[in-house]
């Protein structure tokens, strides 16, 4: 089943905790991208990746950090995360950037305390 | 900024009635318009990408226009049933590979 996969679906954590938030998918896509939801803001994304090694911000990218050095994975990196960062986090790829859907995993629900 | 806007932010229908709301965005340098609909407690599916001006795309009772000259989107829904409930959100990707979402409209379908 092609699938977007997003772990942890939940989390409680402490200011200043490093976690990291997985993503993989298994339709071999090349765009991938992290977003977060908040109340009557929309989707804004954080990050984006074109490719393996390729990666740029989005909208809303500081106190996050991605990688992508395979193409099924975009892990989603809070260094030092901070209360403000307490939202609900998807992770979605496309078979292309403007003129493919995206697919989008079953999102993340961080609560930073 | 929200490059898209959508209008209105909610709107209630009765069940068998129909509905439409809109999807606004810069009508210059256009590449394509995305809809998904996005309902409580599950992820965002995507319904439509539309790419070009005039174009109208159909799943079930569900249909989008676009008109790239003016820069708007139509979605419509025909005959809303209660499963039809969601939040309908447009996306429009801009020129360095960002894809910018719409705050969506959030319909509800009253029995």
């Amino acid at each position: 089943e092609a699938q977007v996969t997003q772990n942890p679906r939940y989390l409680i954590t402490v200011t200043g905790k490093k976690l990291t938030v997985t993503c993989s998918q298994n339709m071999n896509h090349e765009y991938m991208s992290w977003y977060r939801q908040d109340p009557g803001l929309g989707l804004r994304q954080i990050y984006y990746s074109m490719n393996v090694e390729v990666t740029d911000k989005g909208d809303v990218p500081e106190g996050y950090k991605v990688s992508r050095k395979e193409k099924r994975n975009f892990p989603l990196i809070l260094e030092s995360p901070s209360p403000n960062q307490t939202s609900l986090y998807f992770c979605a790829s496309s078979g292309g950037w403007g003129n493919q859907p995206q697919h989008f995993g079953d999102g993340t629900r961080l609560s930073i305390l | 900024i929200l490059n898209v806007e959508q209008s209105p932010q909610s709107l209630h229908v009765q069940e068998g009635d129909s509905t439409n709301f809109t999807c606004s965005f810069p009508s210059s340098n256009f590449y394509a318009l995305h809809w998904y609909r996005w309902e409580t407690a599950k992820s965002p599916e995507a319904l439509f990408v539309m790419t070009l001006n005039g174009d109208e795309k159909k799943k079930g009772r569900i249909s989008a226009t676009l008109n790239t000259k003016e820069g708007y989107s139509y979605l419509y829904i025909k005959g809303s049933q209660p499963e039809d409930s969601a939040t309908y959100l447009c996306a429009f990707p801009l020129n360095d590979y960002k894809l910018s979402f719409g705050a969506g409209t959030t319909v509800t379908v009253r029995a």
